[in-house]
């Protein structure tokens, strides 16, 4: 069985930095590329980045780029967002997500999610 | 980007009636080479992650009801729930994945009327 599990989320500052990881279980993790999706309280979704199966390609949001790193650990099954430069329009609960195929974007697999809140 | 909009945002439906969304693109997500459409459906109920019910516009997940069904081509698509259950009250989200970045409706809220 597929799982995920997001750890991380918390209350910083704006202008401060924070990293969320993303554990995986029941699937070659290397072989798959994953995503970041945020969701903002009360408000839809939206993609934040994602990173091939290798860690060798990454892709971002205009919104996170420059601010935001996506990076993966094959030997550890994990997945990890660095965020830096938080701003309040960042507050989100942050998804990790698998997708169906070993590539592209319809997500199978969710975790549960975790609560960023940028605020002073 | 690529502009998904969903109608309406939201909609009352009495216990077994049809509900219907519609989601339209802002170009064709439909991929010439394998003549797919690069569309997905989610559910989400309060609390939880999306759910996936739909990929490829029509092709539903395992374990989703038959209930369920998507359609459409190019830049219009639908979701319909041929006879609502109150366990489908839920927010739903079409997504194109055809390029990157992927992106979302604003959702449709179903409620029982």
């Amino acid at each position: 069985e597929v799982q995920l599990w997001e750890s991380g989320g918390g209350l910083v500052q704006p202008g401060g930095s924070l990293r969320l990881s993303c554990g995986a279980s029941g699937f070659t993790f290397s072989t798959y590329a994953m995503s970041w999706v945020r969701q903002a309280p009360g408000k839809g979704l939206e993609w934040v980045s994602g990173i091939s199966g290798s860690g060798g390609s990454t892709y971002y949001a205009d919104s996170t780029k420059g601010r935001f790193t996506i990076s993966r650990d094959n030997s550890k099954n994990t997945l990890y967002l660095q965020m830096s430069s938080l701003r309040a329009e960042d507050t989100a609960v942050y998804y990790c997500a698998k997708p169906r195929g070993r590539d592209g974007y319809n997500w199978g697999n969710w975790g549960q999610g975790t609560l960023v809140t940028v605020s002073s | 980007d690529i502009v998904m909009t969903q109608s309406p945002n939201s909609l009352a439906v009495s216990l077994g009636e049809r509900a219907t969304i519609n989601c339209k693109s802002s170009q064709s997500i439909l991929y010439s080479s394998d003549n797919k459409n690069y569309l997905a459906w989610y559910q989400q109920k309060p609390g939880q992650p999306p759910k996936l019910l739909i990929s490829w516009a029509s092709a539903r997940e395992s374990g989703v009801p038959d209930r369920f069904s998507g359609g459409g081509s190019r830049t219009e698509f639908t979701l319909t729930i041929s006879s609502l259950q109150a366990e489908d009250v839920a927010v739903y989200y079409c997504q194109q994945y055809y390029v990157t970045p992927p992106t979302f409706g604003q959702g449709t809220k179903v409620e029982i009327k």
